[in-house]
């Protein structure tokens, strides 16, 4: 019963097709994010969601677009993926609107873009 | 100016010391403050916060925070091999940004 679980672990893909990543949470968290750690270990906050709502939106590139079907999911899909895309990708999920009590992150999915 | 600040390591220690590690913040403003441990290849653990001023202690692990100086720092008592990991600083920023910032973290290494 893994609190915040994401799906795939890994993937590789070449560069230019459109992936997804999906994300669930059994905490009964209202906010759920996207963190992306790059290969330099900095983990930088992409996308923020309370209650299926986007309340944070940092610049990230148009080809990244979330969905929140309910405030226990949230997915992330990619189009016409880069190479700079290549990073794990971290889920979390926090009681409070922007995580002032803290989030709890997910098993990450690395994505690879060949 | 980087939001959060942390040295970058790796940090060695010998097995038995006490580990100190340090993070600094620039927002003036902010609230609560948090520890995360993460292991190569795995997902980052929250495993202390701290909202004031002071020592807050649990098990080995004490975090002390002084907002004055907008400083946070976490020791680990009876450093085991165990512990070698990246330890992430993370700082809630409120005043309408209402995000999590993380540092890039200390990279800590215990050795036997």
């Amino acid at each position: 019963d893994t609190a915040v679980s994401q799906t795939p672990k890994y993937l590789v893909t070449q560069m230019g097709n459109d992936k997804s990543i999906k994300c669930e949470q059994n905490l009964g968290h209202d906010t759920m994010y996207w963190y992306k750690q790059d290969s330099k270990k900095f983990l930088k906050i992409m996308f923020s969601y309370n209650n299926k709502e986007l309340i944070i939106n940092e610049t990230v590139p148009n080809r990244f677009s979330p969905k929140s079907p309910d405030k226990a999911h949230l997915n992330l899909h990619i189009n016409s993926l880069e190479l700079g895309d290549s990073a794990v990708y971290f889920c979390a999920s926090s009681q409070d609107a922007g995580g002032g009590s803290g989030a709890f992150f997910g098993q990450g999915t690395r994505l690879t873009v060949v | 100016q980087k939001e959060v600040e942390q040295n970058s390591g790796p940090l060695s220690v010998p097995e038995g010391a006490i580990a100190s590690l340090n993070c600094t913040y620039s927002d003036r403003g902010s609230q609560s403050f948090f520890w995360y441990r993460q292991y190569s290849g795995k997902s980052p653990e929250l495993i202390m916060s701290i909202y004031s001023n002071g020592d807050k202690e649990d098990g080995r692990f004490t975090a002390q925070l002084n907002k004055a100086s907008q400083y946070v720092s976490l020791l680990i008592r009876d450093s085991q091999p165990s512990d070698s990991a990246t330890y992430l600083c993370a700082v809630y920023l409120s005043g309408g940004y209402n995000k999590l910032i993380f540092g890039a973290g200390t990279r800590l290494a215990v050795h036997p």
